[in-house]
């Protein structure tokens, strides 16, 4: 069974304090990692697909990356404006088009 | 494109009555996934569709939760009878077959009294 954890729970960052998130993941043939951005009262939001180990993928002040076993997705120098739940998904090899989602990092930028 | 579409947006009904949920996918998305999330569970997989097909409804809680798709631009979920632990965030999404990357609806709000 795939399984994805993401830590921290809660983050809490200053305006410009650079950080990073983490999504631990099991999984049988992984086929994608998806990283999605949820901000209160609305649907999840895509952002990033990463499909193999080494790769990496950027937005804005946000950057994705992909090992074997986890995915880290860096904040730099966040703003205001980034503070959402950020949550982490797989899809395995027999999973069909269903994705496994992780809890979520709510993350809180002050200024 | 207009993206995933739901209604009604939000929904309070009394313990007993019916519930239908409506869901609009992305135009030629292969895939139909219908989701529930609260602060407790997270979010969780109800039922998912492939071209119209139920491939998987294990995360339907009861048999009081039915889901549909008559065709590829509609699908809807119904609760019958309602009960205030139903209530939650209800969200549909969609997905090609060849990306698998989701794009969720703004949910519907349910309230269960």
């Amino acid at each position: 069974e795939d399984q994805v954890t993401q830590s921290p729970e809660a983050l809490r960052l200053q305006e410009g304090e650079s950080s990073s998130l983490n999504c631990s993941y099991t999984v049988s043939g992984l086929r994608g990692l998806f990283w999605y951005r949820q901000d209160p009262g609305k649907g999840p939001e895509f952002l990033f697909t990463l499909y193999s180990a080494g790769e990496e993928k950027e937005k804005e002040r946000l950057k994705a990356t992909l090992t074997k076993k986890e995915s880290f997705l860096h904040i730099t120098a966040p703003k205001p404006e980034d503070s959402a739940t950020y949550l982490c998904a797989v899809l395995g090899g027999t999973s069909y088009g269903k994705l496994t989602f992780g809890q979520g990092t709510i993350l809180t930028v002050h200024p | 494109d207009a993206g995933v579409i739901q209604s009604p947006r939000h929904e309070v009904t009394e313990m007993g009555q019916e519930v239908t949920l409506r869901c609009k996918p992305i135009s030629g998305h292969d895939y139909l996934f219908w989701y529930r999330q609260t602060m407790m569970r997270g979010l969780e997989l109800l039922i998912y569709f492939n071209n119209n097909v139920p491939i998987d409804d294990s995360g339907m809680p009861e048999d009081r939760f039915s889901a549909k798709m008559p065709n590829a631009s509609f699908s809807n979920l119904k609760i019958q009878p309602s009960e205030p632990r139903d209530s939650a965030v209800y969200f549909c999404a969609s997905s090609f077959i060849t990306t698998y990357e989701q794009y969720f609806g703004p949910g519907t709000r349910l309230t269960v009294t």
